[in-house]
């Protein structure tokens, strides 16, 4: 069955430009999570939906930074007035489980990730 | 100091040789995760472990919960193996932490 794509894979915004990004997860999954990968480092949290209600979104950098999940499946995560210091592979993943109340056994299935490159 | 330390941070070897990554970690938690993450961004789940051991082909993942600390081995490594191993844990609150990663390049 098909993964959890992205897209755009690649993005090249000038700076001061917004930028949209598409994450489509594995159907039916409930848990839906952004990360933000610098070069040559691990990803790190930004947001996380339970269905549509965003549950967590300590991670986002700035208020320029926006994610929604309006019917429960597809998120967008926009950044506005784009930086150079966004410029990063932006990966989303699924999981077919809530995070928390003790599930601590839920894989989760990450895309090929959107590269951003602000110049 | 991050709250996930990864050692080596880049290792070559020759094809057949025996691969050792080494993970630490600071925080509680409740599992931890192995990651593959090939050029192009996409990452593939090796292992989940909350204690003991697990194996998968040629892929060995250990985990000392006592000593916060976890082994990836890998036995007769192949070219194709090369990638960025990555360990991350899951938090008691829940959130995964990564580590960088660690640049493995098998050479023929």
């Amino acid at each position: 069955g098909a993964g959890v794509s992205q897209s755009p894979r690649y993005k090249v915004a000038k700076r001061g430009q917004d930028v949209a990004l598409r994450c489509d997860p594995i159907s039916g999954h409930v848990s839906l999570f952004w990360y933000q990968q610098a070069l040559g480092q691990g990803p790190e949290f930004l947001t996380y939906f339970q269905n549509e209600a965003q549950l967590d979104k300590s991670g986002l950098p700035s208020d320029r930074f926006f994610a929604e999940r309006p019917e429960g499946s597809v998120s967008t995560l926009k950044i506005q007035r784009t930086q150079q210091e966004d410029s990063a592979v932006y990966l989303c993943a699924s999981s077919s489980k809530p995070r928390g109340r003790g599930n601590t056994d839920y894989e989760q299935y990450f895309g090929p990730g959107t590269r951003l490159t602000v110049t | 100091k991050n709250e996930v330390e990864q050692s080596p941070q880049n290792l070559t070897a020759q094809e057949g040789e025996f691969i050792t990554i080494n993970c630490s970690y600071s925080v509680g938690i409740s599992a931890l995760h192995w990651l593959q993450q090939h050029p192009g961004g996409g990452i593939v789940s090796l292992f989940m472990l909350s204690s003991g051991k697990k194996k998968h082909g040629r892929l060995i993942a250990t985990i000392n919960i006592q000593e916060k600390h976890s082994s990836l081995h890998l036995t007769a490594s192949h070219p194709r193996d090369s990638a960025v191993y990555i360990c991350a844990v899951r938090s008691k609150t829940d959130k995964l932490i990564f580590g960088t990663g660690t640049r493995l390049q098998v050479f023929p």
